[in-house]
């Protein structure tokens, strides 16, 4: 079982509507996580960190669930430049390593 | 600031061949790490460095060897190209000595071994 899964999609969501993602994670020991954004044959780029409180940037959204084991990303009023794939990452400190979910690709359309 | 740049931005290799890929910064960013990506894997850590003279293995760190002799540079070299290691190399810093840190990726490296 891979340490951070998310479902690779394709979410094709209309341009104005609300799309959520999920993310699992096996390791239990994982103490941060975070959205990073990654477009077509481009380098990741940080979107945001994940808070067990929950944290808020404009349109986006991102929950963590510890109990459940689960990272959210809630992305509002959806633009056509939000087209992208989404990875999802855990950061495990004893072991000082960050771990790649595989993405979920979303695509915006008109 | 140009962040973190990478050369070559493609490369095709015969079975056997050694390279090496070059990765600099110039924000001074302790943390350096090299990645590949490959369809269905993720991104996954080849070599980590948390400073001059530090390096570290990741998870996949056979068939490829690093060094830091500077803050600036992490080149990573291919020993003996496998096809097995066709595919994106990214390379990535940060500016604690830690991965809890935001990563600033390169542009990459495509590299196809035949």
């Amino acid at each position: 079982r891979k340490e951070v899964e998310q479902d690779p999609g394709p979410f094709n969501v209309p341009e104005g509507a609300t799309v959520a993602f999920n993310c699992t994670y096996s390791n239990s020991a994982s103490q941060s996580f975070f959205w990073y954004r990654q477009d077509c044959r481009k380098e990741p780029k940080l979107l945001m960190s994940v808070y067990s409180s929950g944290n808020e940037d404009g349109r986006f959204t991102a929950q963590l669930n510890r109990a459940s084991q689960y990272i959210s990303l809630l992305i509002r009023d959806s633009k056509l430049s939000d087209s992208a794939t989404y990875l999802c990452v855990g950061y495990t400190g004893t072991a000082s390593k960050l771990t790649f979910g595989t993405g979920t690709r979303l695509q915006v359309t008109l | 600031n140009a962040g973190v740049t990478q050369t070559p931005k493609f490369q095709v290799l015969k079975t056997g061949q050694s390279m090496t890929l070059q990765c600099a910064q110039d924000m001074n960013h302790e943390y350096m790490s090299w990645y590949r990506q490959d369809p269905g894997m993720g991104l996954r850590l080849i070599h980590y460095s948390v400073g001059a003279g530090i390096t570290d293995q990741g998870e996949v760190p056979n068939g490829y060897n690093v060094s830091r002799s500077t803050t600036e540079d992490f080149p990573l070299r291919l020993l003996s190209a496998a096809p097995s290691q066709t595919s994106v190399y990214f390379c990535a810093s940060s500016p604690g000595r830690t991965s809890t840190d935001t990563q600033y990726f390169g542009p990459g490296t495509r590299l196809t071994v035949l």
